[in-house]
């Protein structure tokens, strides 16, 4: 079945960088766009950018310019998100999410989420 | 503050009708589509509605999505128990995508 799993919990010092990993099965995995979104604890959710695992081009929210990269692996049909210069305000629930293709332009299938906890 | 303005809560007794609204601008709301996203307490986001008014195959015709101009509405009618979540509207804005608040609905 088509799925998304993503790698285990983090923590992180202040300062330091996370790189969360997401792994597609079931499906073509250069045939749909990921997404990354994060869910800080008791809040809504925020969008971080875009990958076209194809082509591996990227777009990134400007909140996050500079201090996020995602890129892909094709081989292994991964999807990686890594964000440095870490924060208190970075500890949050990432996501990632598949943009489903045609006319589903929403994202139909998600990640069980990544915990990043950015404590000293 | 988020760019699209949900009601933080909304509630309902079993088989009640409730509609949580979602607000935006010409750049999001007004020139795409919206979705719609369900998360159960500790749980991922699920795909509710998509492009307004499309249901994804498995999500209950009791849920159905609408748009009218920079507006957007989910109606969720027979309120049953399982339906007590949070629900996020979603549309793209230029080359981003933006996010409501969220509305946690409360079933009663």
């Amino acid at each position: 079945q088509v799925q998304l799993v993503q790698s285990g919990a983090e923590v992180k010092k202040p300062g330091a960088s996370v790189k969360v990993s997401c792994k597609a099965s079931g499906y073509t995995f250069t045939s749909y766009y990921m997404h990354w979104v994060r869910q800080a604890p008791g809040q809504g959710l925020e969008w971080m950018g875009i990958i076209n695992p194809s082509g591996g081009s990227t777009s990134y929210a400007q909140k996050f310019q500079g201090r996020v990269t995602m890129t892909r692996d094709t081989s292994t049909s991964t999807v990686y998100m890594e964000l440095s210069s870490l924060r208190s305000e970075d500890t949050a629930v990432y996501y990632c999410a598949r943009e489903g293709g045609g006319l589903v332009d929403a994202f139909d299938i998600w990640g069980q989420g990544t915990m990043v906890t950015v404590s000293s | 503050q988020s760019v699209l303005t949900q009601p933080p809560s909304a509630s309902g007794t079993p088989g009640q009708r409730v509609t949580i609204s979602c607000s935006g601008s010409s750049s999001n709301i007004g020139s795409n589509t919206v979705n719609w996203y369900q998360q159960l307490p500790g749980t991922a986001p699920k795909l509710l509605i998509y492009s307004n008014n499309q249901r994804p195959s498995g999500v209950p015709d009791r849920f159905s999505g609408s748009k009218s101009g920079t507006s957007a509405s989910l109606a969720i009618s027979g309120l049953q128990s399982e339906d007590e979540a949070d629900y996020y509207c979603a549309a793209w804005d230029d080359s981003h995508v933006v996010f409501g608040g969220g509305t946690k609905l409360t079933v009663l």
